[in-house]
């Protein structure tokens, strides 16, 4: 069964560092989207990406992130100079259509010390 | 009212309980929703889809009322392994995003 996959599985990274998370959507899905997980918070949207080209973003996902498909097949999405509250569980997702079912990676939870 | 609203329990049932859960939604244009499933620190998994009334799959059934702007999920026969959180999830209509409810805790003991 086709399935999204993330790299890591976790990082830990000092205040201030820049970080790339990295995801393979399933292959014949066309939107790729970056949620978060803040522990014992509810899942929040981050962004959303057609086309090559970021299609929606919400009030979290300010100048320190940003996202690129930098290839046919991985989805990454990069925050410039972590602070301590983007400590979260980050997880990737893929649909085929906009209104469709979205498929989850296994997340990458950043610890940001 | 809140977007997506749950109640978060949590819902501590025998096994062999049926139980069910409500959410209900803010906008009434909505032509989608969605039950996920969520493990304690594992990503959203895929439960149930609804496009019209309700879905059926196995001992879940999941059930649409437009009138009401509600969605229901009915677990039957509860088992051990269905102890989880349960997400009911929302398209924003118009926008390219998903918009999760605080999820409902689920407890399934012998």
């Amino acid at each position: 069964e086709p399935e999204v996959t993330q790299t890591p599985s976790h990082q830990v990274t000092q205040m201030g560092q820049e970080v790339i998370l990295r995801c393979v959507p399933i292959s014949n899905h066309l939107y790729f989207y970056w949620y978060r997980q803040i522990l014992g918070q509810k899942v929040e949207f981050l962004v959303s990406f057609y086309n090559n080209e970021i299609s929606e973003k919400s009030e979290i996902f300010d100048d320190q992130f940003s996202v690129e498909r930098p290839d046919g097949s991985n989805f990454t999405l990069k925050i410039r100079s972590t602070k301590l509250e983007d400590s979260a569980m980050y997880f990737c997702a893929s649909s085929v259509g906009q209104r469709l079912e979205a498929f989850f990676g296994q997340g990458t939870r950043l610890t940001v010390v | 009212r809140k977007e997506v609203e749950q109640d978060p329990g949590p819902f501590n049932v025998p096994e062999g309980a049926t139980v069910a859960f409500n959410c209900t939604y803010s906008n009434s244009a909505s032509q989608s929703f969605f039950w996920y499933r969520q493990d304690c620190r594992k990503e959203p998994k895929l439960l149930m889809s609804v496009y019209s009334s309700g879905n059926e799959d196995g001992r879940f059934t999941a059930q649409l009322n437009r009138a009401s702007q509600y969605i229901s999920l009915l677990i039957r026969d509860s088992k051990l392994s269905d102890s989880a959180t349960y997400l009911c999830v929302v398209p924003r209509e118009g926008f390219q995003k998903l918009v999760f409810g605080t999820g409902t805790r689920l407890l399934v003991s012998p």
